[in-house]
């Protein structure tokens, strides 16, 4: 058991650029979420899959987000024409029940 | 809609001593879970402790034990003989219904531990 990875750990790109991050969950669980922390706060909830179905989609998470996980094993988040207000950290996180939820190291973008 | 209320910005405990960490919550739901994450400067969420509402016995886990206080709707952390390593923000967060997987989290508490 690995635990959760996340690819890339550190993203800079300049406004208006498309990004994308990677998120490899714990093998076999088949819950995965995806959360953003801003400098200070606790992490928001933005997305949750349950193997390949995307169940809920926070209203944080407008039309410039995307998130798949194909076959329910890895999931991406992509954001387009990045705004330098999405700067924060991507946390995704894994489960396979409901009294846990394990979190990867994070992507922390930054948008100049 | 569900709340996690931490209270304490900042604290500061003497290496080997115990500090608590307040967790205040808001729900509705009958059935939900609490859950302590440490995140330490490297950014990494740890998951420390869970606390079912039907759970009977306070949670435990190690250094970690939880003060579950359902009629005040508090989960405190308890951190036993505090080590240099515990420095770190703490986050307590909360999900709501069997069915709803999401945590809502507090704002957090940064605990720092002094030698």
């Amino acid at each position: 058991d690995t635990g959760v990875s996340q690819d890339p750990r550190h993203k800079i790109t300049k406004r208006g650029q498309n990004v994308t991050f990677r998120c490899d969950p714990i093998s076999e669980h088949n819950r995965l979420y995806w959360y953003r922390q801003t400098l200070g706060q606790g992490p928001e909830f933005l997305t949750y899959f349950q193997n390949e179905a995307q169940l809920e989609k926070s209203r944080l998470l407008s039309d410039r987000f995307s998130a798949e996980r194909p076959k329910g094993s890895f999931s991406t988040l992509e954001i387009q024409r990045t705004e330098q207000g999405d700067s924060a950290m991507y946390l995704c996180a894994s489960s396979s029940s409901y009294n846990e939820q394990f979190f990867g190291p994070g992507t922390r973008l930054t948008v100049l | 809609a569900q709340k996690i209320t931490q209270t304490q910005p900042g604290m500061f405990v003497q290496e080997k001593e115990a500090v608590t960490l307040d967790c205040t919550y808001d729900t509705s739901d009958q059935s939900y879970g609490l859950f302590w994450y440490k995140q330490p400067s490297s950014g990494e969420m740890i998951f420390l402790i869970y606390q079912g509402s039907y759970d009977e016995q306070n949670a435990t886990e190690g250094r970690y034990s939880l003060n579950f206080q359902k009629a005040r709707k508090s989960a405190n952390l308890v951190i036993s003989a505090s080590q240099l390593g515990d420095s770190a923000m703490y986050f307590c967060a909360m999900r709501v219904s069997s069915n709803d997987y999401k945590l809502s989290f507090g704002a957090g508490t940064t605990v720092t531990v002094r030698a």
